[in-house]
């Protein structure tokens, strides 16, 4: 039972390269997220998925985009990183019956 | 919006210690959340609550709704409970689980 995979782990990208993030649930669960954490700030939450084909913005959206082409995948992708978007994104998951969110083990992204 | 204060930032303890992580946040809430970070990156989910106590091993996490204040202690503290501990809550009442708004996280460092 994987939970939630996230590929990759690690990323280097030169501003203005583009890139997508994958993230994979096995647990059936209708929402899932896409998370930035930056040092002395908690995870804020970039944009989510309450099902498939459905995704809307969270708290910092601008240079990301989402889709959810199928309900066990959630894909971010940057178009045209910029070195403010270096940070550990984390992708999450839960059942839309107020469960616990299942979080996965984090991308490292860097933008030089 | 909701806001999450944790108390405090940091934390050392020396091993056998009493721990008590501190939340607070401003709107009412469904559920809180308490999360684990791992030195290596990973976050997993301790507890979610929406009232009283819940226990699960050495963990005891407490939630006040009235007084919109939650509590994580740590039971016979031991190396291996270093961590960031993190508090979240729904964006707003009623929120799903996983659009949650995060504390910035208590590191703790336990010393043998």
């Amino acid at each position: 039972n994987a939970g939630v995979t996230q590929t990759p782990k690690f990323r280097v990208l030169k501003t203005g390269q583009s890139m997508t993030l994958l993230c994979a649930q096995d647990m059936n669960h209708e929402y899932m997220y896409w998370y930035r954490q930056d040092p002395g700030m908690g995870l804020r939450l970039i944009h989510y998925s309450v099902g498939e084909g459905t995704t809307a913005k969270g708290e910092v959206p601008d240079g990301y985009n989402v889709s959810r082409l199928k309900k066990q995948n959630f894909l971010l992708g940057l178009e045209s990183a910029a070195p403010s978007q270096t940070s550990v994104y984390f992708c999450a998951s839960s059942s839309r019956y107020r469960t616990e969110a299942f979080f996965g083990q984090g991308t490292r992204l860097t933008v030089v | 919006k909701n806001e999450v204060e944790q108390s405090p930032q940091n934390l050392t303890a020396q091993e056998g210690e009493f721990i008590t992580i501190n939340c607070s946040y401003s709107v009412g809430i469904s559920a809180l959340h308490w999360l684990q970070q791992h030195p290596g990156g990973g976050i997993v989910s301790l507890f979610m609550l929406s009232s009283g106590k819940k226990k699960h091993g050495r963990l005891i996490a407490t939630i006040n709704i009235q007084e919109k204040h939650s509590s994580l202690h740590i039971t016979a503290s031991h190396p291996r409970d270093s961590a960031v501990y993190i508090c979240a809550v729904p964006e707003n009442y009623g929120g799903s689980q996983g659009n949650l708004i995060f504390g910035k996280g208590t590191k703790l460092s336990v010393k043998p």
